[in-house]
């Protein structure tokens, strides 16, 4: 069983849609949690991190769920911009934070 | 500006040869890591560096070697023993300390194997 797991995609949404994505993470002593974003042929990107009470920045919501170890990202209406590849990471080593990514899941907005 | 720099972007190699990636970052630091990301895949873990003068194996270290010798730079070399060498390779760095704390990465080194 893979570290971090994400649904590939791809996730092909008409603008103003709400999309969600949903990550599974095997270590329970995981203790970091964060969404990235990643443009194609680019470096990932810091979306937002994810707080145990859930959080949110403008059209993005990000929960986390310990008991079941999972994470989701919520994009409200989508826009055109949005289309990206959205990376899952969890510290996955307990003790000192090396960033652990899911294979990432890819979002297409259309018109 | 702080940040983290990554050359070259584009890197040809011939086979057979050794190349070295540079990684630099001026943000204090003290993490540093190498991943390598495939077409239409995840990043994977090469190498990692918590502290100066000590690294770690990822989870495909095979075929590469790193160092850190001082806290700003962790060159990654790509060796004759890596049979797949050609991907996108990333470099980045966080504080390394437990918690919130995000990883910044390098824009990338493109290395194909001609």
């Amino acid at each position: 069983r893979k570290e971090v797991e994400q649904d590939p995609g791809p996730f092909n949404v008409p603008e103003g849609a709400t999309v969600a994505f949903n990550c599974t993470y095997s270590n329970s002593a995981s203790q970091s949690f964060f969404w990235y974003r990643q443009d194609c042929r680019k470096e990932p990107k810091l979306l937002m991190s994810v707080y145990s009470s859930g959080n949110e920045d403008g059209r993005f919501t990000a929960q986390l769920n310990r008991a079941s170890q999972y994470i989701s990202l919520l994009i409200r209406d989508s826009k055109l911009s949005d289309s990206a590849t959205y990376l899952c990471v969890v510290n996955t080593r307990g003790g000192s934070y090396i960033p652990t990514f899911g294979r990432g899941t890819s979002l297409i907005v259309h018109p | 500006d702080g940040g983290i720099t990554q050359s070259p972007k584009y890197l040809f190699r011939k086979e057979g040869q050794n190349v070295t990636l540079s990684c630099e970052q001026n943000l204090n630091h003290d993490a540093m890591y190498w991943y390598r990301q495939d077409p239409g895949q995840g990043l994977r873990l090469i190498y990692y560096s918590q502290i100066v003068n000590d690294f770690q194996k990822g989870d495909i270290a095979e075929g590469y070697s790193v160092s850190r010798e001082k806290k700003e730079s962790f060159p990654l070399t790509v060796t004759s023993a890596q049979k797949n060498p050609t991907a996108f390779y990333l470099c980045a760095s966080s504080t390394g300390q437990v918690g919130n704390t995000e990883a910044f990465f390098g824009q990338g080194t493109r290395l194909t194997v001609v």
